[in-house]
């Protein structure tokens, strides 16, 4: 498409309770990374694809959080019994894998998650 | 691991007036590349500009420009003739150009508004 897309753009759902975000990236781009933007801890990097591949999880915050990829297009992060401090948005961004100033990221329009 | 400090959490600025938005990083590596984004209420993070490390020369895009002190670690965004759809949230982020790290490191971000 013509840019990264995320559904759905906003989500609102009960602590405990288990949630998928999904991230359509730019056609034709290999990378995707999901990032969580916060008041408190501002932009944060979550998960790093290479095609279907992850090579980099570092910045998952625990193991209620997961991500995959098919395909090598779209990605859904998962994220299993809610707790309230995981209210954020949750921002996806897609690039080009060549080396250099090409691999650029471009961002989606995030989705925002409230848990109550 | 890297850092990026954005030390103004607010800026304002009046119409067609220009305004610098300062960031700073600390890194020990000798290449990287270096971005600001914009982020207005519609939450979706917008490329403005970006610097590859080894290139001395100041990226340029219309109306933004940057000032890339490499000794010093400073990337600061000049924008000019300010207009009112530049008000937003902007992010200087950085990016390893070593090894399999792919993700964006941010700073906290500068509020600007722009004033008629």
């Amino acid at each position: 498409g013509a840019g990264v897309s995320q559904s759905p753009s906003n989500k609102v759902t009960e602590k405990g309770k288990d949630v998928e975000l999904r991230c359509d990236p730019i056609s034709g781009h290999t990378a995707l990374y999901w990032y969580r933007q916060s008041l408190g801890q501002g932009l944060e990097f979550l998960i790093y694809f290479q095609g279907n591949s992850a090579p980099d999880k570092s910045g998952l915050p625990s193991d209620r959080f997961s991500a995959e990829r098919t395909g090598g297009s779209v990605s859904t992060l998962t994220i299993q019994r809610t707790q309230q401090e995981d209210s954020a948005v949750y921002l996806c961004a897609s690039s080009l894998v060549s080396g250099g100033i090409k691999e650029t990221q471009y961002f989606g329009p995030g989705t925002r998650l409230l848990v109550l | 691991a890297q850092t990026v400090t954005q030390s103004q959490p607010e800026m304002s600025v009046q119409e067609a007036e220009t305004v610098t938005l300062s960031c700073t990083y600390d890194t020990s590596e000798s290449d990287y590349y270096l971005f600001w984004y914009k982020q207005p209420p519609s939450r979706q993070m917008i490329l403005v500009i970006r610097q590859e490390a080894y290139k001395q020369q100041n990226a340029t895009e219309n109306r933004f420009s940057v000032n890339f002190q490499k000794a010093a670690k400073s990337f600061s965004l000049k924008i000019s003739d300010s207009q009112l759809g530049d008000a937003a949230m902007y992010f200087c982020a950085y990016r390893s150009a070593f090894g399999s790290a792919r993700q964006l490191t941010f700073g906290s971000g500068t509020q600007l508004t722009v004033l008629p």
